[in-house]
C-alpha cells in the first residue's frame, strides 16, 4: 500500500500567486516523521522540513509553511507569493520509527511551475 | 563543506557490463542509503547501511550491491546492468534513524543500452 500519495501531478501558476502542495500519508506507526524535499531543475534534493508525529504546530519559515493534521493524514505545503526559482518537483515523504531501514516513503512528487 | 558526493555523474552503458557508482559523505554519517528515482514512482530506497560492515536491503534491492567497508563510502554496484536499470540514482546520508533528515548526493543518472 502506497504510503504517501502526492495526488496533484503538476500546478501551474502565475508569479505571486499563492499554491498548496498537498500530501496525505498512511502509517500504523504512532511515532513517524514527515519531510518535504525540493528537487529543482538541476536535480539536487534539498531538504526543506522535518515533523514529528506528536507536534502538530503548524510551522512558517519565510514564504513557506507548512500544515499538519493528524486527523485527516496530511501534511500540506503552502508557498505564498510565489517567485519563479520555486519552480521544481517537490516531495513529501514518511519515515517510520519502528523501521530500521531507515526508508524513506516518498511520494511520486508534483512539479510545480511558476509562469513570470 | 558538508556534503555527498556521488559519481559519475552521468554514465551510457551497456548491457552486462559491469559498473560502480561511487559515493562518499564529509559528515560523519552512521546511515547512507542508494535511492533509484523513476517517473510516477517517486525514490524507491536500493539498498542501506547503518554502519560499517552493516548492510541490507531496502525496497528494490535485485541486481545491485552494496559495501560498506569505510564510514564515509558506500559504493553501489552493478554486476550485470539491464535496461530496466536506467535511472536516475541517489545517495543519502544522515546522523541517525527514521528521525533525521537524509542528506542528499546530486544524483547520477544511468542510461543501460
Amino acid at each position: 500500500a502506497q504510503k504517501v500519495t502526492q495526488a496533484q501531478t503538476e500546478i501551474s501558476v502565475v508569479e505571486k500567486e499563492d499554491v498548496t502542495l498537498d500530501c496525505v500519508y498512511e502509517t500504523r506507526d504512532t511515532t513517524y516523521y514527515l519531510f518535504w524535499y525540493k528537487q529543482p531543475p538541476s536535480g539536487e534534493l534539498v531538504f526543506l522540513i522535518r515533523r514529528n508525529s506528536f507536534d502538530e504546530q503548524n510551522e512558517i519559515s519565510g514564504r513557506y509553511s507548512w500544515n499538519f493534521q493528524k486527523s485527516t493524514s496530511s501534511f500540506n505545503f503552502t508557498i505564498t507569493a510565489s517567485q519563479v526559482v520555486d519552480s521544481a518537483v517537490y516531495f513529501c515523504a514518511l519515515s517510520e520509527e519502528l523501521t530500521v531501514a531507515n526508508n524513506l516513503f516518498f511520494g511520486t512528487g508534483t512539479r510545480l511551475t511558476v509562469i513570470p | 563543506e558538508a556534503q555527498v558526493t556521488q559519481n559519475p555523474r552521468y554514465l551510457i552503458t551497456v548491457t552486462g557490463k559491469k559498473l560502480t557508482v561511487t559515493c562518499s559523505q564529509n559528515m560523519n554519517h552512521e546511515y547512507m542509503s542508494w535511492y533509484r528515482q523513476d517517473p510516477g514512482l517517486g525514490l524507491r530506497q536500493i539498498y542501506y547501511s547503518m554502519n560499517v560492515e552493516v548492510t541490507d536491503k531496502g525496497d528494490v534491492p535485485e541486481g545491485y550491491k552494496v559495501s560498506r567497508k569505510e564510514k564515509r563510502n558506500f559504493p553501489l554496484i552493478l554486476e550485470s546492468p539491464s535496461p530496466n536499470q536506467t535511472s536516475l540514482y541517489f545517495c543519502a546520508s544522515s546522523w541517525g534513524g527514521s528521525n533525521q533528515p537524509q542528506h542528499f548526493g546530486d544524483g547520477t543518472r544511468l542510461s543501460i543500452l
